[in-house]
């Protein structure tokens, strides 16, 4: 079946270290997204890449990066930097680079925690 | 400036009564609008959106939604409510022609439905 996958469901964060939340999908999407959904609120915008190699900040990119090196693959960092990690992480992709008015189709999201 | 709200953060209504979700918008130009909804410990499941046309959108599971352009809402009706129905739903809205990294969420609305 086609979908996106995301792991690990559950993840835990030392102080000061680095986490990479994966986000892989196989519906040949070009572009891609990372949401934050913190409880009460919407979703924030995090990073967003329309092709591959390629990639830009959504609305509170500090203290994450990602990578886009392969289409398929999405990965997302939480750096030490980012002071209030805990929350609800979702990746996104859609067809075309997102131009369209096509829908999004969502990973089931990871829950990162600060221990 | 973009946004959109859900005045109701609850939602009750009894299993077999209509049930209707609120969702208002403020976007420049013509508006792309989606529903959205999220299952426990789950990603964003599409419902229906509304582009261009038909002022009524039916959707996944028996939803439809309105889309009123004088008093900017687009709200989210089922004529007969499930208790599978219980959920969090997001409407969504994003400028037409905009990309996708500009699509903007309600902080959600939770569906109780009671047996």
């Amino acid at each position: 079946d086609g979908g996106i996958t995301q792991s690990p469901k559950y993840l835990f964060r030392k102080e000061g270290q680095n986490v990479t939340l994966s986000c892989e999908q196989n519906l040949n999407h070009d572009a891609m997204y990372w949401y934050r959904q913190d409880p009460g609120q919407g979703l924030r915008l995090i990073y967003y890449s329309q092709i591959v190699n390629d990639f830009q900040k959504g609305d509170i990119a500090e203290g994450y990066s990602v990578s886009r090196e392969k289409k398929e693959s999405f990965p997302l960092t939480v750096t030490s930097a980012q002071k209030n990690p805990t929350a609800f992480y979702l990746c996104a992709s859609t067809t075309g680079t997102g131009l369209t008015n096509e829908k999004l189709f969502f990973g089931s999201g990871t829950q990162l925690s600060v221990l | 400036a973009q946004s959109v709200a859900q005045p109701e953060d609850q939602v009750n209504v009894a299993e077999g009564n209509p049930l209707t979700v609120k969702c208002t918008y403020s976007v420049s130009g013509n508006p792309y609008l989606f529903w959205y909804v999220q299952y426990p410990n789950r990603g964003l499941q599409f419902l229906l959106k509304y582009i261009t046309g038909d002022n009524l959108v039916k959707g996944s599971y028996g939803f439809e939604a309105e889309f009123n352009k004088s008093q900017t809402s687009f709200h989210l009706k089922k004529p007969s409510a499930l208790v599978s129905d219980s959920a969090l739903y997001f409407c969504a809205a994003r400028r037409g022609r905009a990309g996708a990294n500009n699509l903007f969420f309600g902080t959600g609305t939770r569906l109780t439905v009671i047996p």
